[in-house]
C-alpha cells in the first residue's frame, strides 16, 4: 500500500528555536495534512494543503505541499513548551484510493 | 460543540473474548472512519462509512473485525475473540461529507490484550 516517509524521527530543541520535518512519497497524493498528537489523545488537524505548491501558515506553524506532489514540510517557528507532542504528516493518494495515509511521526520535545 | 466521542476510553480484555468499541461521530456528519494505532506509529485507516453505508473496508485486518453503522450515526467496531496483536489505539473520525474533508478525531479506545 501507500507508504509516507516522515523524518526526522524525533527531535530535542531548546524553547525559542526552529523547528522543519518532512513527509515524501514515491507516489503522487492529491492533499496532504498535519496533525498533532498529545498523549491520550487523537490527533488534531493543524493545516491541510490541496493545491501543489501551496504554502500555508498557521500562526508561528507553516506547511507547503510540494510541487512535484510528493512531498510536504512542517516548520515551527519559535517553539514553546506546548509544542511538545507527535506531529503527523497524512495524505489522501492519487488514483482513487479514499483512504488517508499518515506517516510515521516525528516526536518532537522542547527543553524551557 | 460536542466532538467525536469514544466509549470506552480504556479496555482490558482477554484473549479470546470479544469487544466492542463505540464512536459518536460529531452530529450532522456524514462520512466516519475507524483507524488503528499501533505503539510509536501512525494511524492507519480501517473501514470508512458514509452514512449506514460502509464503502471500504480493505483496512481490517481480518474476519475477526466487523464494524457497522446501522444508522447513519454512531458506529461500533467490533473484535470477535481477540489476539495479543489487536492490542493498539483504534481512532474514530468524522467528516462532514466527503472522505477528502477534514477529519475530526475522536480521543481512541485504548484496547490491550492479555
Amino acid at each position: 500500500g501507500q507508504q509516507l516517509n516522515q523524518s526526522p524521527q524525533s527531535m530535542f530543541i531548546q524553547e525559542g528555536e526552529d523547528v522543519s520535518m518532512n513527509c515524501t512519497s514515491s507516489s503522487i497524493f492529491n492533499t496532504w495534512l498535519w496533525y498533532k498528537q498529545d498523549p491520550g489523545e487523537g490527533p488534531v488537524l493543524l493545516i491541510a494543503l490541496y493545491k501543489a505548491g501551496e504554502l500555508t501558515s498557521n500562526g508561528r506553524l507553516t506547511a507547503q505541499f510540494g510541487i512535484t506532489r510528493k512531498d510536504s514540510f512542517l516548520n515551527i517557528s519559535a517553539s514553546i513548551p506546548s509544542d511538545v507532542g507527535i506531529y503527523f504528516c497524512a495524505g489522501h493518494p492519487q488514483g482513487g484510493s479514499e483512504k488517508m495515509v499518515f506517516g510515521k511521526g516525528t516526536k518532537l520535545t522542547v527543553n524551557p | 460543540g460536542a466532538g467525536v466521542s469514544q466509549s470506552p476510553r480504556y479496555k482490558v480484555a482477554k484473549r479470546g473474548q470479544d469487544v466492542a468499541l463505540r464512536c459518536d461521530p460529531i452530529s450532522g456528519h456524514v462520512s466516519l472512519f475507524w483507524y488503528q494505532q499501533a505503539l510509536g506509529q501512525g494511524p492507519e485507516f480501517l473501514t470508512y462509512f458514509q452514512n449506514e453505508a460502509q464503502l471500504d473496508k480493505s483496512g481490517l485486518p481480518s474476519d475477526r473485525f466487523f464494524a457497522e453503522r446501522p444508522e447513519g450515526s454512531v458506529s461500533t467496531l467490533k473484535i470477535q475473540r481477540t489476539q495479543q496483536e489487536d492490542s493498539a489505539v483504534y481512532l474514530c473520525a468524522s467528516s462532514l461529507w466527503r472522505e477528502e474533508e477534514t477529519q475530526y478525531f475522536g480521543p481512541g479506545t485504548r484496547l490491550l490484550v492479555l
